[in-house]
């Protein structure tokens, strides 16, 4: 069965600085992965996902990720955070089924 | 662009009672997907359907029940409400030739009191 870990719960970063959300997945051939954002009350939007090809994907709002087979790892990036990313991220997988196995999501907090 | 509608957005029951929730896929999206969500935890898959028929099935208690319609809309039937099963349910949907492109509705806020 796949699984995902997100080892951090919360992170703070200042408005302008670099993010990196980690995500650690766990499925024995070669995963589908997907980074999802979710405000407040609000539903999953899809930020990215990577399905095959070129391990670097580009996404929505400046976001990209990193797939690294290597690592069993599927990183969330930005160069610069804007107090509007402030959210809660949760890295996913598809793999065995068509459902999709979420990890315990990463809230970030934006300072000022 | 059209996305998933759910409804309703908020429903409060008392604990034993019986709910509805809807759901309406993205226009050609043929298969819809539900998951929960509590507080504070990620989302977790219950069942999915594809052309009316179950496809799979997760953590669905047996107190729910759900179907896919002609028109692809589906709905989870949730009997004897308990006060755990407070959370948000999320609908997604996605072709079937591309199944873990889900796009996901805005959620229905179940509070079971």
């Amino acid at each position: 069965a796949q699984s995902v870990t997100q080892p951090d719960i919360h992170i703070t970063v200042s408005e302008g600085a670099s993010l990196e959300l980690r995500c650690n997945y766990s499925y024995g051939a070669t995963p589908y992965l997907f980074w999802y954002v979710q405000s407040p009350g609000q539903g999953l939007q899809l930020l990215l996902k990577y399905f095959s090809g070129d391990t670097l994907v580009q996404g929505i709002k400046g976001f990209e990720a990193e797939f690294k087979r290597s690592q069993s790892s599927f990183n969330l990036r930005k160069p610069s955070v804007h107090w509007s990313d402030a959210a809660e991220y949760f890295c996913a997988v598809g793999g065995a089924g068509n459902m999709l196995t979420f990890g315990g999501g990463t809230r970030l907090m934006v300072k000022p | 662009a059209a996305g998933v509608i759910q409804s309703p957005r908020h429903l409060i029951k008392e604990k034993r009672e019986t709910a509805t929730l809807k759901c309406y896929p993205i226009p050609r999206h043929d298969t819809v997907y539900w998951y929960q969500q509590g507080p504070g935890q990620d989302p977790q898959f219950l069942i999915s359907f594809y052309e009316k028929m179950q496809s799979d099935k997760g953590s669905i208690p047996d107190r729910f029940s759900a179907q896919q319609f002609s028109d692809y809309h589906s709905e989870l039937n949730m009997s004897s409400l308990e006060l755990g099963d407070s959370a948000l349910y999320f609908c997604a949907s996605s072709r079937r030739d591309s199944p873990y492109e889900q796009y996901f509705g805005p959620g229905t806020r179940l509070t079971v009191t």
